[in-house]
This record gives structure tokens, C-alpha cells and sequence, in this order.
């Protein structure tokens, strides 16, 4: 979703259920894409990445599909745990020799027990 | 692996004093690192990119008197805010990337720097 001032798009769920994570990024040149998890007061963690070379990619419990018609990316994560709670962001890697990372605005997700 | 540290994890200064920050990659040569800053609520904003001997590469709106970086070793970054104000108080995330496994970035922990 679009997030409104300062305000991060908030994703409920409950425990065991899927969730589906949404991003939207802005640049058609990018290659690379990746989706972190982020803790409160911790750094971003990588979950999973893909090239613009594919449109799906698996990892354990994790999906993530590419959708660059539109510019569009999505994190699905199976059976989700209370442990998942966190908030999720995208990142977009524009080229070039430096590996430039733009972040997307982030979700929260919460997961009921 | 891929371990990247940052020191210190939490610090409060007053209003016009300088804080410097380190970032460590502990187990891997880091060509580059990246200063991110980061806002309750909000996203990470990349600030500088930094190549081990040569000076950083700020983006645009970063006044880089004021955030100094240097990068002297393959393993250290510091950044150094000068003459703090408390509209600098923010969450600083470095992060480095692997000289052999170039494409991934290794996040540190982050610091919360409180200006008062």
C-alpha cells in the first residue's frame, strides 16, 4: 500500500494464515531487488532477493514475485509466526558500480496469536 | 559470517558537541559502505557511499561538513556528526558490502543517537 505522511502501511494477521506484502518501486532500470525485515531498534535483515531476469523466486516460507510491467513487487510469507512481527521493506538497486540501494517505505506487519 | 557491527549501539549528547560512529565489517573486506539514516516510522534514507581510500559520495541534501565519513581500512567506516543539533537525533544504519560477494549488503545493528 501507499503510505500517508508519516504513517507506515500496517498488515494484521493471524497466526498460521499467509501474508502478502506489497511494494511499488519507482525505477524501471533497476535490476535487483530485495526485501529486508526490520525489528524494532535492530537492523534490516535480508530475507530474500531477485533479478529483474525473473519473475518468482522461493525461499523457505517465503516468496517473492516481480511484476515489472508494473513495477511491482510482492512478499509472501506461508503459515505466518508471531516471531514475523516486524516491519518489512523493500529495496530497489538502481546499478551502477556502487550498488546503490533505494528503500521502499515499509509495512508493519503484526501477527496475532 | 557477514557480520557487521556498530559502536556505539546508543548514545545522548548535547547541542553542539561532535559524535563519531564506527562500523565494522568483522569477518569479510567491505569495498564499500553506506550510511543510512533512518526516522521513526520512516524508511531508510541512504546518505553517503563510501570506497575504502578515497573520499565519500554524498546524496543530495546531505550536507557532508556536517556528517563527516571516513573510511580508511577494509574492515572501518566512521561517521562523525559534528556540532549535533537536536534535529539530528535519528537512528544511523551502516551497512557494507562484501568484496567478493559484491552484490549483497551486511547491515549493522544500528546506532540511536539522541542529541539534547
Amino acid at each position: 500500500g501507499e503510505s500517508v505522511g508519516l504513517h507506515l502501511p500496517t498488515l494484521s494477521v493471524q497466526e498460521g494464515d499467509n501474508s502478502i506484502i506489497n511494494c511499488a518501486y519507482s525505477n524501471s532500470a533497476s535490476d535487483y531487488f530485495i526485501w529486508y525485515k526490520q525489528e524494532s531498534g535492530k537492523g534490516p535483515q535480508f530475507i530474500i532477493d531477485i533479478r529483474s531476469n525473473m519473475d518468482k523466486r522461493q525461499g523457505q516460507r517465503v516468496t517473492v514475485l516481480l511484476n515489472k510491467t508494473v513495477k511491482h513487487l510482492s512478499l509472501q510469507i506461508a503459515a505466518t509466526q508471531p516471531g514475523d512481527s516486524a516491519v518489512y521493506f523493500c529495496a530497489e538497486n538502481l546499478g551502477g558500480s556502487n550498488y546503490k540501494l533505494t528503500f521502499g517505505k515499509g509495512t508493519l506487519l503484526t501477527v496475532n496469536p | 559470517g557477514a557480520v557487521v557491527s556498530q559502536h556505539p549501539s546508543r548514545v545522548i549528547c548535547k547541542s553542539g558537541t561532535s559524535v563519531k560512529i564506527e562500523c565494522r565489517s568483522l569477518d569479510f573486506q567491505a569495498t564499500t559502505m553506506f550510511w543510512y539514516r533512518q526516522f521513526p516510522k520512516q524508511s531508510l534514507m541512504l546518505m553517503a557511499t563510501s570506497n575504502e581510500g578515497s573520499k565519500a559520495t554524498y546524496e543530495q541534501g546531505v550536507e557532508k561538513d556536517k556528517f563527516l565519513i571516513n573510511h580508511a581500512s577494509l574492515t572501518l567506516s566512521t561517521l562523525t556528526v559534528t556540532s549535533a543539533h537536536p534535529e539530528d537525533s535519528s537512528f544511523y544504519i551502516c551497512s557494507a558490502r562484501d568484496r567478493v560477494v559484491y552484490n549483497e549488503q551486511f547491515f549493522g545493528p544500528g546506532t540511536r543517537l539522541t542529541v539534547l
